[in-house]
Parts: structure tokens; C-alpha cells; sequence
């Protein structure tokens, strides 16, 4: 079985610009989670999405938005980009809910200059 | 909202030695506790997991134990061998069926020395 896959794996911005980030989840998994991860920050939930939904969000400006598609893949935007949105930007998809195993993809490393 | 902690931040044992790494959790509501391992410039991985209603889980050389009263989970790694060495995050989720987020710990950077 094909595991998580997210693209780009890096990305180069500038400040105030916008970028689109995607993750294809494992197939039939349909619960699809995003994770800021900074070395000082750690690892923080941004929002997750279950059949199109946005079930729970994190404590992130409105610049950071999603969005999940029938087939259940999803992407998140970030917009008015900042320096400090210079993070590994994860993915991570389970079945159903988040007390299923999650899977993690391998990130999309954003940075902002 | 949930908030957890771990300790320690950094750990380094011999080759050999266990390693035990300790979180607390604020949401009593709280009710699966996964532990990642994450590996330089990989992608973190699920090494074990607990639910609330089981005290201790053990898996080969890898234990989780909760205590609810307490609201505190610990990993522990018996025999620890170089490949051990990497970043272990703690989680905690409360899983009500519709709604989902994993709060996760800081991390602990384990080092384990010939």
C-alpha cells in the first residue's frame, strides 16, 4: 500500500506571497491532518479534514486555510506569507478519526525570505 | 485547550541502558496517546500507542504505561541499541468519533553512545 505522499517536498517563497501545499493520503483512509513542525515550535496541529469537512482547527491565523476533495486529498494555503512561516509543513491521514493510527507523509519544507 | 509536556528534552544513555521519557497532559478528556519516533530529516513514525482504558502496552523492547489519575504517560526503551537514537514525540488526542486533534509534546532528542 502506497504510503502518504505530499508535494513539493521544498519550497522557496518571499515574503507575501502564497503557496499551495498538497497531500495524497493512503488510499481508503479518509481522515487527513496538517502539522506545522519548527525547531522551536515543535510539532503543531494545524487543522484536519474528514469527507470534505474541516472537523478541527488549530490556533493559526486565518492565512493558513485548507481544503479536502471527494478522493479525500487535501491542500493547505498559506497566504501573505510571513518569515516565520519557514517550517516543515505535515501531512497525516488515518481512516477515520485520529485515535486510528496515524501516518505520516514526508513534509514539504517551506522557506520564506 | 490540551497541553502537554515532556521531559526530558534531551537524553543520552549507553548502548545497553534503558531510557525512560515522561509526559503530562492537562485534558482529562484525553483518551489515545500515540509516541513518534522521528529520525533526521524523515518523517515521524508511530512506534506505539495507548487508549485509556488500558494501564501498560509493551512491544518487544518498548513499553507505554498511563496513569489517568495522574494525567501522565511514559516510553520506555529497554536495551538501547544506536538505532534508537532520534526525537520521540509524545501525543495526546481526545477521540469523541467526530472530532480529532493530536496535541503533541516538544520532543526528546534521544542519544544513545557506544
Amino acid at each position: 500500500k502506497a504510503g502518504v505522499t505530499q508535494t513539493p517536498r521544498y519550497l522557496i517563497k518571499t515574503r507575501g506571497q502564497q503557496v499551495t501545499l498538497s497531500c495524497s493520503p493512503i488510499s481508503g483512509h479518509r481522515s487527513v491532518s496538517w502539522y506545522q513542525q519548527t525547531p522551536g515550535q515543535g510539532l503543531q496541529f494545524l487543522f484536519e479534514y474528514f469527507s470534505e469537512t474541516q472537523r478541527n482547527k488549530g490556533n493559526f491565523p486565518g492565512r493558513f486555510s485548507g481544503r479536502q476533495f471527494s478522493n479525500s486529498r487535501s491542500e493547505m494555503n498559506v497566504s501573505t506569507l510571513e518569515l516565520g512561516d519557514s517550517a516543515l509543513y505535515l501531512c497525516a491521514s488515518s481512516f477515520r478519526v485520529v485515535g486510528e493510527t496515524q501516518y505520516f507523509g514526508p513534509g514539504t519544507r517551506l522557506l520564506v525570505l | 485547550g490540551e497541553n502537554v509536556e515532556q521531559h526530558p528534552s534531551t537524553l543520552s544513555v549507553q548502548e545497553g541502558d534503558s531510557a525512560v521519557i515522561k509526559c503530562t497532559y492537562s485534558d482529562s478528556a484525553s483518551n489515545y496517546f500515540p509516541w513518534y519516533k522521528q529520525e533526521l530529516g524523515k518523517r515521524p513514525q508511530l512506534i506505539i500507542d495507548i487508549r485509556s482504558n488500558v494501564g501498560e502496552k509493551k512491544d518487544q523492547r518498548i513499553a507505554v504505561t498511563l496513569n489517568k489519575t495522574a494525567k501522565h504517560f511514559s516510553l520506555h526503551i529497554t536495551e538501547t541499541q544506536p538505532e534508537d537514537s532520534a526525537v520521540y514525540f509524545c501525543a495526546a488526542s481526545t477521540d469523541t468519533g467526530t472530532a480529532s486533534k493530536l496535541t503533541f509534546g516538544t520532543g526528546t532528542r534521544l542519544q544513545v553512545t557506544l
